[in-house]
């Protein structure tokens, strides 16, 4: 199982741009990554997913270096209703097993005015 | 369009006791997935249902947990008895297609059980 490693915490402030970086020494090849987010009393929620290089949507941006060793997950502009926590996951397409996605401790983001 | 769903949200019950929680996934999709956050713990996989067959249970801690899928629809969790460390929140997502495929999978709310 590829491990993630994220920052516990992170604290912003409105309107700034924030990066959580995501460290996962041993992807494999087939791997892709995914970042979930979540509020309190909610289930996580879909976010980005990439492989390499850079993924935009209309919520963030997902940032791979070449060796994939790392993933920056990039939300422009926060506001206060962005404080959450944000999950990196790192999967397996061979497997296709949902055993192979562990969530790990997250980064809780809280957004301050 | 309904999302996932889950029943109950909460649920107190008696060390010893049966309970079982019940989710309703997005209509047409055939994978299932049940995950559980005990306290101060990360989330943790359960088992995988793809349409009513269990693609993989190895996550599911004992022989006190039964996950059923009749007809590839709902299903349910049932924990008999339970144990003061199965609290925590289940939680349960679905996909269309196998997850980690380039594929996104939709979470319920969860369901808070505690064990008293």
């Amino acid at each position: 199982l590829a491990k993630t490693t994220q920052p516990i915490s992170m604290d912003s402030y409105e309107g700034q741009e924030v990066n959580i970086t995501c460290s996962h020494n041993n992807i494999a090849t087939n791997d892709y990554i995914t970042w979930y987010q979540q509020f309190p009393s909610q289930g996580p929620r879909f976010i980005i997913q990439g492989y390499k290089t850079k993924v935009t949507n209309e919520v963030a941006s997902l940032f791979i270096p070449a060796d994939r060793k790392s993933s920056t997950l990039s939300l422009p502009r926060v506001s206060l209703s962005d404080t959450a926590v944000y999950y990196c996951l790192v999967g397996s397409i061979s497997s296709g097993s949902a055993r192979q996605l562990t969530f790990g401790s997250g980064t809780q983001l809280t957004v301050l005015p | 369009e309904a999302g996932v769903t889950q029943f109950p949200s909460h649920s107190v019950i008696e060390k010893g006791q049966t309970v079982t929680l019940r989710c309703d996934p997005i209509s047409g999709h055939d994978n299932l997935y049940w995950y559980r956050r005990v306290m101060g713990k990360e989330i943790k996989f359960l088992l995988h249902f793809v349409k009513e067959s269990k693609q993989d249970e190895s996550g599911m801690p004992n022989n006190r947990f039964l996950a059923e899928r009749t007809g590839g629809t709902y299903s349910t969790l049932k924990v008999q008895p339970a144990e003061l460390e199965d609290s925590g929140v289940y939680f349960c997502a679905s996909s269309q297609d196998g997850w980690a495929q380039n594929t996104e999978a939709f979470f319920g709310q969860g369901t808070r059980l505690t064990v008293v």
